[in-house]
């Protein structure tokens, strides 16, 4: 069975802070992907980032950075410098090529993040 | 924009009334997937179909039902519908069914039903 967890439920910062968004799977296979997304208060569901169980260089995106940590199970985000548009659900989800899982997500509950001016 | 898009944005029904929800994919892609996301259950795999065929199944309930027709759209079909139906419901597509295709989603259909 796979699993994902979110620990944080909520968090709030003042503009500018850095944050990090904590991330644990759990799956029994191998190869297996992970992926965060965005859903900003209009309600969609955005695109961030995917990465692959054998690739565990940390990657960073403008002020958007990742670590992957297998030894751990753990895939954190952190947002440098937040900024108020920042404000939104963020989900960790898990992808395992097992079985006939297909590409099917799972996701954690997520992580509520308001940014305050 | 995602590029995929469902229809309609909302919908209000009342208890024991059916309803169809519409998802076009991306153009090119190939699979569409349905999640359902509620407030006690968080955001949860539905059920998948590739290129026509049902790809993989998740916690469908019995009373839903969908399909991707031959141009690549799907429908999810809810019936019987129940207060706990109330949800927002998110259609995704990506260009294979496999694992490491990222999903690209649509607005969601938010369901209330009184």
């Amino acid at each position: 069975a796979q699993k994902v967890t979110q620990a944080q439920t909520e968090i709030s910062v003042v503009e500018k802070e850095d944050v990090t968004l904590d991330c644990v799977y759990e799956t029994r296979d191998t190869t297996y992907y992970l992926f965060w997304y965005k859903q900003p208060p209009s309600g969609e569901l955005v695109f961030l980032i995917r990465r692959n169980s054998f690739d565990e260089q940390n990657e960073i995106s403008g002020r958007y950075s990742w670590n992957f940590q297998k030894s751990t199970s753990s895939f954190n985000f952190t947002i440098t410098a937040s900024q108020v548009v920042d404000s939104a659900v963020y989900f960790c989800a898990l992808s395992s090529a097992g079985g006939t899982s297909y590409g099917k997500l799972t996701f954690g509950q997520g992580t509520i993040l308001t940014v305050h001016p | 924009d995602s590029g995929v898009t469902q229809t309609p944005k909302h919908l209000i029904t009342a208890t024991g009334q059916r309803v169809t929800l519409r998802c076009s994919p991306r153009s090119g892609d190939l699979s569409v997937y349905w999640y359902q996301q509620s407030l006690d259950q968080g955001l949860q795999f539905l059920i998948q179909y590739y290129n026509g065929e049902e790809r993989a199944k998740g916690n469908i309930l019995e009373r839903f039902s969908a399909q991707q027709f031959p141009d690549l759209h799907s429908e999810l079909n809810l019936s019987s519908l129940e207060l706990g139906d109330s949800a927002l419901y998110f259609c995704a597509s990506a260009r294979q069914g496999s694992t490491y295709n990222e999903q690209f989603f649509g607005p969601g259909t938010r369901l209330t039903v009184l």
